[in-house]
């Protein structure tokens, strides 16, 4: 099965910051790559997929890139809405898409 | 609009079953894959299981082979998850999702189960 690994796990930043979350696949996953925002008592939305690939109606201020086995989210211009968990997701594997561990991002 | 609704979920003692539903209306169900997840309180999201947009393949994680079974009926417009052999490490929040190009498009808002005596 293919592992997902994110770092770091735990984030501080302050509104206004540039913010990258990495992740990590143990095998090529090619550009099969999602990520997703969740708050708290909310369902995951999806921010990005095939990579880097922008969701309709996300704001451009997030962007992913990478291919292979290393992947980053990046968040230009941290806003006060953008405090939450993201995880990654492979999708390579039919239909059993193992996610990353999440990276909860706090306000410091 | 996509619209996803679980139901199901409950409180079981271990060992016993559960099914969950997922009704769904705005788009061509017969036509998209669906999937499971689930969110163990205070803990990440784990992809439980997957089912081709006809019924004819199915995909489950380690963890739940052998004790879950994903289904689905298309003239309903539903998605099924019977689970059995509950264990207290099952107790989450189960979400359906929608796939689409290859990530899970849309979500419901969950249905949580609790194993417990």
């Amino acid at each position: 099965d293919i592992q997902m690994t994110q770092s770091p796990s735990s984030l501080s930043a302050s509104v206004g910051d540039r913010v990258t979350i990495t992740c990590r696949a143990s095998q090529s996953i090619s550009n099969y790559l999602n990520w997703y925002q969740q708050k708290p008592g909310k369902a995951p939305k999806v921010l990005i997929y095939a990579a880097s690939t922008l969701q309709s109606g996300v704001p451009s201020r997030f962007s992913g890139s990478g291919s292979g086995t290393d992947f980053t989210l990046t968040i230009s211009s941290l806003q006060p809405e953008d405090f939450a968990t993201y995880y990654c997701q492979q999708s390579y594997s039919t239909l059993i898409y193992t996610f990353g561990q999440g990276t909860k991002l706090e306000i410091k | 609009e996509v619209q996803l609704l679980e139901s199901g979920g409950g409180l079981v003692q271990p060992g016993g079953s559960l099914r969950l539903s997922c009704a769904t209306s705005g788009f061509i169900f017969s036509t998209y894959a669906m999937s499971w997840v689930r969110q163990a309180p205070g803990k990440g999201l784990e992809w439980v299981s997957g089912i081709g947009a006809t019924g004819g393949t199915t995909y489950y994680a380690d963890s739940v082979k052998g004790r879950f079974t994903i289904s689905r009926d298309n003239s309903k417009n539903t998605l099924y998850l019977q689970m059995n052999s509950l264990r207290a490490e099952d107790t989450a929040v189960y979400y359906c999702a929608k796939v689409s190009s290859t990530m899970a498009a849309s979500w419901g808002q969950g249905t949580l189960v609790t194993v417990s005596s």
